[in-house]
């Protein structure tokens, strides 16, 4: 079946700016993760969301960063007044409890200019 | 908290031959997973192999196979009959595991750049 898609593949923007980066986890999981990849910092966990629970928002670096998961379903991570140490590799991934494995999607690689 | 510890940054290794990757973690949970991923140049992140903390057989997938020493927190990944097609940047992660909640977040290690030489 289909895996977890996420897009823009890329997206270049300005300081300042808001984004916007979507996430489409692969149908029937109740689970969704986004981390961030930079040179800097690795892979570093952001949000996680499960089901209709309250999500955990505790890997969120600033009140800059949002998300929302939309119907048990899609999610978009919102990051406004981008600044240049927001560019990295934005990861999706999503998981059942049953199978408890987080597959991932291709990422959004994020430039802040 | 939990943290992961791989200390090779970069390793190499010709094709054909066998190759052991390095993964430690820390944490005081009795009950989680732990993983290794495979990110290739097109930086998507693959499943490559998963280890029950419970079960004390070592997970096997093909040409890959884990030791994994719980008293120890040690979690290795070995590549037999390496292949170009490996060469990949590989992260160690560890998730803990609530019963009747869900799951964690992942915790990543560092990531091991691992080259195939033809």
């Amino acid at each position: 079946g289909a895996g977890v898609s996420q897009s823009p593949s890329n997206k270049v923007t300005e300081k300042g700016k808001d984004v916007e980066l979507r996430c489409d986890p692969i149908s029937g999981h109740t689970a969704l993760y986004w981390y961030r990849q930079s040179l800097g910092q690795g892979l570093e966990f952001l949000i996680y969301f499960q089901g209709n629970s309250a999500p955990d928002k505790s890997g969120l670096p600033s009140d800059r960063f949002s998300a929302e998961r939309t119907g048990g379903s899609v999610s978009t991570l919102t990051i406004q007044r981008t600044q240049q140490e927001d560019s990295a590799v934005y990861l999706c991934a999503s998981g059942s409890l049953a199978m408890n494995t987080q597959y991932f999607g291709p990422g959004t690689r994020l430039t802040v200019l | 908290a939990q943290t992961v510890t791989q200390s090779q940054p970069e390793m190499s290794v010709q094709e054909a031959e066998t190759v052991t990757l390095s993964c430690t973690y820390d944490t005081s949970e009795n009950n989680y997973y732990l993983f290794w991923y495979k990110q290739p140049p097109s930086r998507q992140m693959i499943l490559v192999i998963r280890q029950e903390a419970y079960k004390q057989q070592n997970a096997t997938e093909n040409r890959f196979s884990v030791n994994f020493q719980k008293a120890a927190k040690s979690f290795s990944l070995k590549i037999s009959d390496s292949q170009l097609g490996d060469t990949a940047m590989y992260f160690c992660a560890f998730m803990n595991h609530i019963s009747n909640f869900g799951n964690e977040k992942l915790t990543f290690g560092t990531g091991t750049r691992l080259t195939i030489i033809p």
